[in-house]
């Protein structure tokens, strides 16, 4: 199927480690993301890579670095997770950057911080 | 500072009658308005979207009414269907795709 597929789809760790998140498209997109959906369903970009490049970085903590190996996987690495770091982490892809892109979003990875 | 407000938080409508949810934006400079669908458990997908050239928008059930003058813009959902429950995140950009605001979202909820 084609899809934006993340792993794993539920995360559950202790305050001060190391996580990562896997993504991966099969749509041919140049363009993935990663969002935050917080507690209250709030979506909040965090990262967009266009052919491996970081085109925008909001105001993210640097515990938080996005790593694209090749232009349909973006994976997100945590370091010293925290309590406020619990949320849904959704990936996404596009073609191009353009305004009025659809973006396709995988399915989630909820993380729980303890 | 929330530049897409979007209201009810919540909605709770009969089958077969209309939800509307409506979304209020700040930013003049928004010019693409897209609404956005998520199921439990799953990501939001694309649902129907307007450009601020034009006042509305219909596909299907659904349809888009914008306002430009008053920076407000709406989903309809007509003939609301049980399959229809989820969260509709209504958005704005200007510029690129990663310059997306979101809303806050609108759970809705139809009734048998």
């Amino acid at each position: 199927d084609t899809a934006v597929s993340q792993t794993p789809k539920y995360l559950v760790t202790q305050m001060g480690n190391d996580k990562s998140i896997k993504c991966e498209q099969n749509l041919g997109h140049d363009t993935m993301y990663w969002y935050k959906q917080d507690s209250k369903k709030f979506l909040k970009i965090m990262f967009s890579y266009n052919n491996k490049e970081l085109i925008i970085n909001e105001t993210v903590p640097n515990r938080f670095s996005p790593k694209s190996p090749d232009k349909a996987h973006l994976n997100l690495h945590i370091n010293s997770l925290e309590l406020g770091d619990s949320a849904v982490y959704f990936c996404a892809s596009s073609q191009g950057t353009g305004r009025r892109v659809a973006l396709h979003f995988g399915n989630g990875t909820r993380l729980t911080v303890t | 500072q929330q530049q897409v407000k979007q209201s009810p938080q919540s909605l709770i409508v009969q089958k077969g009658g209309i939800s509307i949810i409506n979304c209020a934006y700040e930013n003049t400079a928004f010019d693409y308005f897209p609404w956005y669908q998520q199921f439990p458990g799953k990501g939001p997908a694309l649902l129907i979207a307007i450009r601020p050239d034009v006042s509305e928008k219909k596909e299907g059930r659904f349809t888009i009414s914008f306002n430009k003058s008053a920076k407000q813009f709406s989903l309809h959902i007509m003939d609301s269907q049980p399959g229809d429950s989820a969260t509709y995140f209504c958005a704005a950009s200007t510029g690129t795709a990663s310059k997306l605001t979101f809303g806050t979202g609108t759970r809705l909820q139809v009734t048998l």
